[in-house]
């Protein structure tokens, strides 16, 4: 049984900060990493995917992977209000296994 | 863009009906999945199919049956609601791609209550 931890938070950070979300995982065989963006009452949407180590940039938001130490973080840089919500991690093939997800507050 | 369709944004049952959550995807995906997401629990995975009439159980799929008779559209049964299948189910859909990995694209969601 794969699992993702994610700390739930809440992550505060101010406008224009970095913020970092970060996530571990137990399963050694999975290749395939996920972090979807979710706001209250909606359903979760697909920011960034990850396949090999080191780090894939995409706008504001870094996708970095560490196989070896079983962890994967989303940096968001330039945080705006709009970032608040709860991002969630997730992993596997196909059949993907989530985390519980951290929520991020950016204040103005 | 893909469009995942769910047939309820919200729905109140009773103790004991049979519910039928409906979902249709428009671009012609292979994979489709149900999840229930619940505060602290996160998403939880209760069936899943690969094909047309075909279904594999998935992380917590007592209480709960599917159907798949045609390839874009993945219907969960709860032959019998239950106060504890109060949730928000979030279907899914993907197509197999070349590594055999794709993003999930999720509908909407229905928030059902079992009262």
């Amino acid at each position: 049984q794969k699992e993702v931890e994610q700390n739930s938070g809440p992550l505060s950070v101010p406008e224009g900060a970095i913020a970092s979300l970060n996530c571990t995982y137990s399963d050694r065989v999975s290749q395939s990493f996920f972090w979807y963006r979710q706001y209250s009452g909606k359903s979760p949407e697909l920011i960034m995917s990850i396949y090999s180590n080191g780090d894939k940039e995409d706008g504001r938001f870094t996708a970095q992977l560490n196989k070896a130490s079983q962890y994967v973080s989303l940096l968001i840089r330039d945080s705006q209000p709009s970032d608040s919500a709860t991002y969630l991690c997730a992993l596997g093939f196909q059949k993907l296994v989530f985390g519980t997800g951290t929520r991020l507050l950016v204040s103005p | 863009d893909v469009k995942v369709t769910q047939s309820s944004r919200y729905l109140v049952k009773r103790t004991g009906e049979k519910v039928f959550l409906e979902c249709v995807q428009d671009m012609d995906h292979e994979n489709m999945f149900w999840y229930r997401q619940d505060p602290g629990l996160g998403l939880r995975l209760i069936y899943f199919s690969y094909d047309v009439k075909m279904k594999e159980k998935g992380d917590i799929p007592e209480g709960y049956s599917v159907s798949r008779e045609k390839k874009e559209r993945f219907s969960l049964i709860l032959e019998s609601a239950s106060t504890n299948q109060t949730s928000m189910y979030l279907c899914a859909s993907t197509r197999t791609g070349e590594s055999g990995d794709s993003p999930l694209h999720f509908g909407n969601g229905t928030r059902l209550t079992v009262t």
